[in-house]
């Protein structure tokens, strides 16, 4: 069983510049959640969506949206990058079992902004 | 909003010897704490977790604790070896499938 991929691995981009991550969740699982990891802090909750729907966001600002598709792939975009926005970016997936409430990580897309 | 706290930021141990992560948490709905383990480089992996109706869990050398009305929840590694060495982030959220509030992290470094 595949877990979950995210693309691409690495980004460069520039400030002001717009970014498009993506995040195919483990097959079968309907939630896939969102977050920030900057360089040597933690995990910042960005963004949860389930069944297609936006179900809870973090504290930060609407330049950071995203959506989820039937097949419940998703898609986090970045507009107007600034500086502060390098980071990881992870996509967990969560679902099966109602007797799990387990988040999967995926390896994550290292965004650069110069 | 729920606030997770976590300590030691940082953790030396002699291989052998147990490691012990503290986190205490706000939001007294919170009723489900997992923790993650991230080795350099890689993705963030579950390695036990706790539902707010047990007080402790198990699972070989791993265990967890949590007091409901301290709120605060701590992770247990004994017996530790150098591959323990990773940082580990505890987590909580307040019901089935919301998202997770993390900790800070704890680097853990095991000392052969």
């Amino acid at each position: 069983e595949a877990g979950v991929t995210q693309s691409p691995t690495h980004l460069i981009k520039t400030r002001g510049q717009q970014v498009t991550l993506r995040c195919s969740p483990i097959s079968g699982h309907t939630s896939v959640y969102w977050y920030q990891q900057a360089l040597g802090l933690g995990l910042q909750f960005l963004l949860w969506y389930d069944e297609g729907e936006e179900r809870n966001r973090g504290n930060f600002p609407p330049r950071f949206s995203g959506r989820q598709f039937p097949n419940y792939s998703s898609e986090l975009n970045v507009n107007a990058l600034e500086l502060e926005d390098s980071a990881l970016y992870l996509c967990a997936s969560r679902g099966g079992s109602l007797a799990k409430n387990i988040q999967y990580f995926g390896a994550g897309t290292r965004l650069s902004v110069l | 909003g729920e606030n997770v706290e976590q300590h030691p930021s940082t953790l030396s141990v002699q291989e052998g010897d147990s490691a012990v992560i503290k986190c205490t948490y706000s939001d007294s709905a919170s009723n489900y704490f997992p923790w993650y383990k991230q080795e350099l480089g890689k993705r963030p992996q579950l390695i036990i977790d706790i539902r707010s109706n047990v007080g402790e869990k198990k699972d070989q050398r791993i265990a967890v604790t949590l007091n409901k009305t301290a709120k605060h929840f701590s992770l247990h590694i004994t017996e530790t070896q150098p591959e323990d060495s990773a940082v580990y982030f505890c987590a909580a959220s307040k019901a089935f499938g919301q998202n997770f509030v993390f900790g800070p992290g704890t680097r853990l470094s095991v000392l052969p």
